[in-house]
């Protein structure tokens, strides 16, 4: 059964518009993280954040932010003010503490489409 | 610190052929993982190894096998191949269980392999 679901599969903005992905996990452990990485055209992967379960606070790094909620189990991410750079593929992950050895469970992936 | 390096970077093979997709990493980490990425499907775990000397499933082994040469190096090879082998591959590594970044995973440049 997929963990992470990332329902929308595809997300068009114009520049300088803001544009938030969901994620939404399901796990049974009370410890676990979760991660988004950003995959642009190029396609490496690019590590964006790490957050793990005790930690519901809200962050915000740059154009970025991140809104954590236990209660939904969603891990949402919000570019503010978007820019053609942000075009790319983002993938939330979760890691569970039962699987000790950390494993990735990805979910499908949001592509980010920014035009000028 | 190359980080984790990959070769080849693209690979073209006919059904049945056989090939090692090469992984090193350079920053004495403990666990390494091989990932296939489909469109639309996200990164899925082939095989991972926790620790040197150590290797284990993941969530699409068929088809494949792997060796963790040493530390440094953990090679995933394709037999056969099939068309449906058909995928980018990522090699990834973390430091491991018992260090608190063990869930924190980097992850090469990838191999683009076509099966025909």
């Amino acid at each position: 059964a997929q963990k992470v679901t990332q329902a929308q599969t595809e997300i068009s903005v114009v520049e300088k518009e803001d544009v938030t992905l969901d994620c939404v996990y399901e796990t049974r452990d009370t410890t676990y993280y979760l991660f988004w990485y950003k995959q642009p055209p190029s396609g490496e992967l690019v590590f964006l954040i790490r957050r793990n379960s005790f930690d519901e606070q809200n962050e915000i790094s740059g154009r970025y932010s991140w809104n954590f909620q236990k209660s939904t189990s969603s891990f949402n991410f919000t570019i503010t003010a978007s820019q053609v750079v942000d075009s790319a593929v983002y993938f939330c992950a979760l890691s569970e503490e039962t699987d000790s050895w950390g494993k990735l469970q990805f979910g499908a992936g949001t592509q980010v489409v920014v035009t000028p | 610190n190359a980080g984790v390096t990959q070769t080849p970077k693209f690979q073209v093979l006919k059904t049945g052929q056989s090939m090692t997709l090469q992984c090193a990493q350079d920053m004495n980490h403990n666990s390494m993982y091989w990932y296939r990425q489909d469109p639309g499907m996200g990164l899925r775990l082939i095989y991972y190894s926790a620790s040197e000397g150590t290797t284990d499933k993941g969530e699409v082994p068929n088809g494949y096998n792997v060796s963790r040469l040493n530390k440094r190096e953990f090679s995933l090879r394709l037999e056969s191949a099939a068309p449906s082998q058909t995928s980018v591959y990522f090699c990834a590594s973390s430091a491991g269980q018992g260090d608190v970044d063990r869930y924190e995973q980097y992850f090469g440049p990838g191999t683009r392999l076509t099966v025909t």
